[in-house]
């Protein structure tokens, strides 16, 4: 079973900020927090993961709460084609990828 | 260059029949995966392959077999498909442990359909 909890879904309007939430309050301390994307039926796309620090690459922004209990990933101004469920994930290192139900985000025009 | 490649992309068959899924990835990753996403879009881990040796199998019924010849491949047959198996499956790759950059990449799927 998934060790995160994520809302069922969002809206975001384009152009601006989505922010979406991630709890995982039983993760351990060398577990990693990853977020993924499934664009309509297509395969998961990686976004960003991290340990503790916050994150940032080309695609998004990794917020990790100090007691690593829950995350907030960030896309810095959200376009139509950014509307897919997004997939919040603990996992230690050799582990599988355990998916949940994840946030479908609905970015607005 | 598609990095991790799954075919067919489509599959439609009658229940009873054997088939296979093929997967491939050239990012010199060392584990492969098999997810299945069902109707209702929940993606479950079906079987991990690390260096050709099977390393998770879940609840999965032993109608369904990996299969890898190498590193680069891991092929899924299904035998006595049944109309349940219809759903989409995912190929996945990632680098093993010891390593910063363990992400997973992910086919595009095989959208399967028993009739």
């Amino acid at each position: 079973d998934a060790k995160t909890t994520q809302p069922t879904s969002m809206d975001c309007a384009e152009g601006r900020a989505a922010n979406l939430p991630c709890n995982h309050s039983t993760i351990s301390g060398n577990e990693y927090v990853y977020w993924y994307r499934q664009i309509h039926s297509q395969g998961p796309q990686y976004i960003i993961h991290g340990l503790k620090n916050n994150e940032t690459n080309e695609m998004a922004s990794l917020i990790i709460t100090e007691d690593r209990k829950s995350s907030t990933l960030i896309l810095p101004h959200a376009t139509l084609r950014d509307t897919a469920v997004y997939y919040c994930i603990v996992r230690v290192y050799g582990q599988n990828f355990v998916f949940g139900p994840g946030t479908r985000l609905s970015v607005l025009p | 260059d598609t990095a991790v490649s799954q075919t067919p992309k489509y599959l439609v068959t009658q229940m009873g029949n054997d088939k296979s899924i093929k997967c491939e990835q050239n990012l010199g990753h060392d584990t492969m995966y098999w997810y299945k996403q069902d109707s209702k879009k929940f993606l479950k881990i079906m079987f991990s392959y690390n260096n050709k040796e099977l390393i998770i199998n879940e609840t999965v019924p032993n109608r369904f077999s990996p299969k890898s010849p190498d590193k680069a491949h891991l092929n899924l047959h299904i035998n006595s498909l049944e109309l349940g198996d219809s759903a989409v499956y995912f190929c996945a790759s990632s680098k093993g442990q010891g390593t910063t950059n363990t992400e997973a990449f992910f086919g595009q799927g095989t959208r399967l359909t028993v009739v």
